[in-house]
């Protein structure tokens, strides 16, 4: 997966609790995005990054902050999980264009 | 505001026969139109796009037919085969957006034997 990891790939949690998911990434590109995947919904952007400490809202970005202190990590946090965020969240990244966008394998994220 | 609107919801096709799936448009500035395969517990995975500048795009079995006028676009997908089985989405991009893509809902092609 154009070497993208993402961890955890499965988590459970209770509503309330924060949550944060790591992207990692190893081609050095400048893009790193979060979607949320859902039956119906499709893949919608959450949040993205253009750089370190560079990064601007999505769609869909009311509950959900990020971080990216550095290059190859890209934080998505879940400040107080609720059941409306069960989801399973991909990170993507591109380096050259748009021709290069890569998704990782995705977190499958249940917030009961 | 749903900008690019996709369908059907769910295909089912024999094999051998022709997969279409359809995409519709809203924002004109678009000039960049992906389709992307996910297999389940994978990650969507770039199967082929077209630029607005030309009407057709072949790349094997995975044909893009673009209407600019109508603002349409569909994905074809000639022999299909079991292995076809998978989610589709078809997506828009407009440049010096930062290479944000907004992605139709999904096609779910199962490819009966």
């Amino acid at each position: 997966d154009a070497g993208i990891t993402q961890s955890p790939r499965h988590k459970v949690t209770e509503t309330g609790t924060p949550v944060t998911l790591r992207c990692h990434q190893t081609e050095n590109h400048r893009y790193m995005y979060w979607y949320r995947q859902d039956p119906g919904h499709g893949l919608r952007l959450i949040h993205y990054s253009y750089g370190v400490k560079d990064t601007d809202k999505g769609e869909v970005s009311d509950g959900y902050s990020v971080s990216r202190s550095k290059t190859e990590d890209f934080l998505l946090t879940l400040e107080s999980a609720t059941s409306s965020q069960t989801s399973v969240y991909f990170c993507a990244i591109s380096g050259t264009g748009i021709e290069k966008l890569f998704f990782g394998s995705g977190t499958q994220l249940s917030v009961l | 505001q749903q900008q690019v609107k996709q369908s059907p919801q769910s295909l089912i096709v024999q094999k051998g026969g022709i997969s279409i799936i359809n995409c519709a448009y809203e924002n004109t500035a678009f000039d960049y139109f992906p389709w992307y395969q996910q297999f389940p517990g994978k990650g969507p995975a770039l199967l082929i796009a077209i630029r607005p500048d030309v009407s057709e795009k072949k790349e094997g079995r995975f044909t893009i037919s673009f209407n600019k006028s109508a603002k349409q676009f569909s994905l074809h997908i000639m022999d299909s085969q079991p292995g076809d089985s998978a989610t589709y989405f078809c997506a828009g991009y407009s440049g010096g957006s930062n290479y944000k893509l907004t992605f139709g809902k999904g096609t779910l092609l199962t490819v009966n034997p």
